[in-house]
């Protein structure tokens, strides 16, 4: 099986910067990704990494210690359309997903 | 490009009938299709993995003989609940992944399913 966890609420003022935790064990691992998931919409894809580092995509980077089975998601420059939740999602195989809880974030002014 | 696409959106049945949810790729094939269950303010549970010709792949605790995938090409996987009962109200979202070579899932909208 596999165990992910994020902290499930977060709130953060518009124009800071917030890092969104994940701790994982599993077995098989190959891969963790990130996606933001707006209510009632599906989750899209923001960032994935498979080796130790940081991954950088503009105001987005998200970072992966393999060894500690921890990753996180870093959001700068907070604008209000990114309270929405983040969905940290393990990779098993050649395929399967497995996703955390989920972290709501709150923007807010 | 890379869109997938969930038919209906929403749906509200009656106890005890039964209920189809289809997934298409619109613009890619898709090798691989996934069922995903979400309750509200959860995250996303994997029900299962279909791959296209060959039987679904279901995770444990989820009944294969309630929910049935069927993935007869590559563009298109349906879910059929049978037999649905209130407890089975969810959303239910499907994603595909292809032969692009790219690495990740692409998600449907999801599926608001009410059962009454």
């Amino acid at each position: 099986g596999q165990n992910i966890d994020q902290p499930t609420e977060m709130t953060a003022t518009e124009g800071a910067i917030v890092q969104i935790n994940c701790t994982y064990q599993t077995s098989g691992f190959n891969g963790l990704f990130w996606y933001q998931q707006h209510a009632g919409e599906a989750p899209t894809f923001l960032s994935y990494n498979v080796l130790d580092g940081l991954e950088e995509k503009g105001r987005f980077s998200s970072f992966l210690s393999r060894s500690k089975g921890y990753s996180y998601l870093l959001l700068k420059e907070l604008q209000m359309k990114d309270s929405a939740s983040y969905l940290c999602a393990v990779k098993r195989g050649a395929n399967n997903l497995f996703f955390g809880t989920g972290t709501r974030l709150t923007v807010i002014p | 490009g890379a869109v997938v696409s969930q038919h209906p959106s929403r749906v509200i049945c009656k106890s005890g009938t039964s209920v189809k949810i289809e997934c298409r790729s619109l613009d890619f094939q898709a090798t691989t299709m996934f069922w995903y269950r979400q309750f509200p303010k959860k995250s996303l549970m994997l029900m299962a993995t279909s791959n296209e010709g060959s039987k679904a792949t279901y995770e444990q605790g989820v009944e294969k003989d309630k929910f049935l995938i069927n993935h007869a090409s590559l563009t298109l996987s349906t879910l059929t609940v049978t037999s649905a009962h209130p407890e089975d109200s969810s959303f239910y979202i499907c994603s595909a992944s292809g032969t692009s070579g790219r690495l990740e899932q692409y998600f449907g909208p999801g599926t608001r399913l009410t059962v009454t």
